[in-house]
């Protein structure tokens, strides 16, 4: 079975802090990890995938097997980057089906 | 005009009405999902399918059924709506990207209400 845990409901932090995003999964075999985000009135949409090894807005992932996580990164948070943000993995034992973690609120006061 | 559309975006119903919700896509996946989102309970898996013959039960499928009509077209229905499935629903398609990540692609999402 897969899991993807997101321990916190609700982050909030001022303009120019650094953020992080919790994610921990569990999965037996060779995962694939995404963070998905959804802006205020907009649609869900991928903001990056671990298999690039990207930066898109400022954000950074590391898949960290060893702890079983996939935190979420930016040095400095923007307003704009106020908006709803999941974890979600899959892997060939599912079928490559993506599982959701419950989501974090992420808040950035100007 | 968006990749995958889901109508209607909103809907009011009472208990025990017949509520279909629709997706239709023009970006030429197979794959195919209908997710439901609750606050504090992130996104959960309804059904999904791979392909026109192909429909697989999810996580939460009970009191849901679907119906692959082509493959641009994948319909979600409450035979008999009940107020705990008052959720936003998700419909998805997906494709393996160059980089081999099975990446969703979401509608805009479909509000149902059961009074």
């Amino acid at each position: 079975a897969q899991r993807v845990t997101q321990p916190e409901k609700l982050l909030s932090v001022f303009k120019g802090a650094p953020v992080e995003l919790k994610c921990n999964y569990s999965y037996s075999g060779s995962p694939e990890l995404f963070w998905y985000v959804q802006y205020s009135r907009q649609r869900l949409q991928l903001l990056l995938r671990h298999i690039s090894r990207e930066s898109i807005k400022g954000f950074t992932a590391d898949l960290n097997k060893g702890e079983t996580s996939f935190h979420l990164k930016k040095p400095f948070a923007q307003e704009e980057d106020s908006a709803m943000y999941y974890c979600a993995l899959s892997g060939q034992g599912g079928s490559y089906i993506p599982t959701f973690g419950r989501g974090t609120s992420l808040i950035v006061h100007p | 005009d968006a990749d995958v559309t889901q109508t209607p975006r909103n809907r009011i119903t009472k208990t025990g009405k017949r509520i279909m919700l629709e997706c239709s896509q023009t970006k030429g996946h197979d794959r195919m999902y209908w997710y439901r989102q609750d606050p504090g309970l992130g996104l959960r898996l309804i059904y999904y399918s791979f392909d026109v013959k192909d429909i697989n039960k999810g996580e939460i499928s009970d009191g849901y059924s679907v119906s692959r009509q082509a493959q641009a077209k994948f319909s979600l229905s409450l035979e008999s709506a009940i107020p705990n499935q008052t959720a936003l629903y998700f419909c998805a398609t997906s494709d393996f990207d160059n980089s081999g990540a099975n990446v969703l692609t979401f509608g805009a999402g479909s509000r149902l209400t059961v009074l």
